[in-house]
């Protein structure tokens, strides 16, 4: 059973480009979850889906990010117009198999460094 | 401020030796996760122990629970140099799936 699968792993913008990061959950997953990692710190919640449902994005900047889980195909976190302070470890963890729903498990995570 | 805050924030240990690491947070909580996470890389899960449990053991890892004091402790036995990494809890403070990670404790296993 394939764990959590991020890409692109490593990512680099210059400022003002868009970056768009692809995190495909576990087999039989249906909640996915995003995390924002800066150095030497733990992780913050970003925002919590469901298939085509945005169940929580409190932790998400209103401006320039946007998460979306549809029917098909991974989840997106798609950031617009990069800054340097975006330059982080972003995070995708799913979780929801019947017994197990709390679990969260984790992907390797995509390293995004703005220029 | 951080639900979740572990300490130490480093620790340094021969092989062989013990590792204990705790963690303390401010709420009421559902459950209380550990991860692991090597340098540069993703978390792994460890230990999940529900607010109703007061202890748990995963091979050489122990971890408590005190609701009472708002804290857990990770216990690794006879440490090995693979086991160098960072440590982190995760407690849900409002709800199952919003965790909320500690700054983390990293851990040195000096071969």
């Amino acid at each position: 059973n394939a764990g959590v699968m991020q890409n692109p792993r490593h990512l680099v913008r210059r400022r003002g480009q868009e970056a768009r990061l692809r995190c495909s959950p576990m087999k039989g997953h249906s909640h996915v979850y995003w995390y924002r990692q800066l150095p030497e710190e733990g992780l913050k919640f970003m925002v919590y889906l469901q298939k085509e449902n945005i169940i929580d994005e409190s932790g998400m900047p209103k401006e320039r990010f946007s998460a979306e889980f549809p029917k098909e195909g991974p989840s997106i976190l798609r950031i617009q117009q990069v800054v340097r302070g975006d330059s982080a470890a972003y995070f995708c963890a799913s979780s929801g198999l019947a017994g197990d729903t709390d679990t969260q498990y984790f992907g390797p995570g995509t390293r995004l460094t703005v220029l | 401020s951080q639900q979740g805050e572990e300490d130490p924030q480093a620790l340094s240990i021969q092989e062989g030796e013990n590792a204990t690491m705790n963690c303390s947070y401010k709420t009421s909580i559902n459950n209380l996760q550990w991860y692991r996470q090597n340098s540069g890389r993703g978390l792994v899960h460890l230990i999940l122990i529900r607010s109703n449990e007061r202890e748990k053991h995963s091979g050489r890892l122990r971890v408590t629970l005190d609701t009472s004091k708002k804290s857990s402790s990770l216990l690794i036995t006879a440490s090995r140099a693979a086991d160098t990494a960072s440590y982190f809890c995760a407690t849900d403070k409002d709800s199952s799936y919003k965790l909320i990670f500690g700054s983390g404790t990293r851990l040195l296993v000096r071969p």
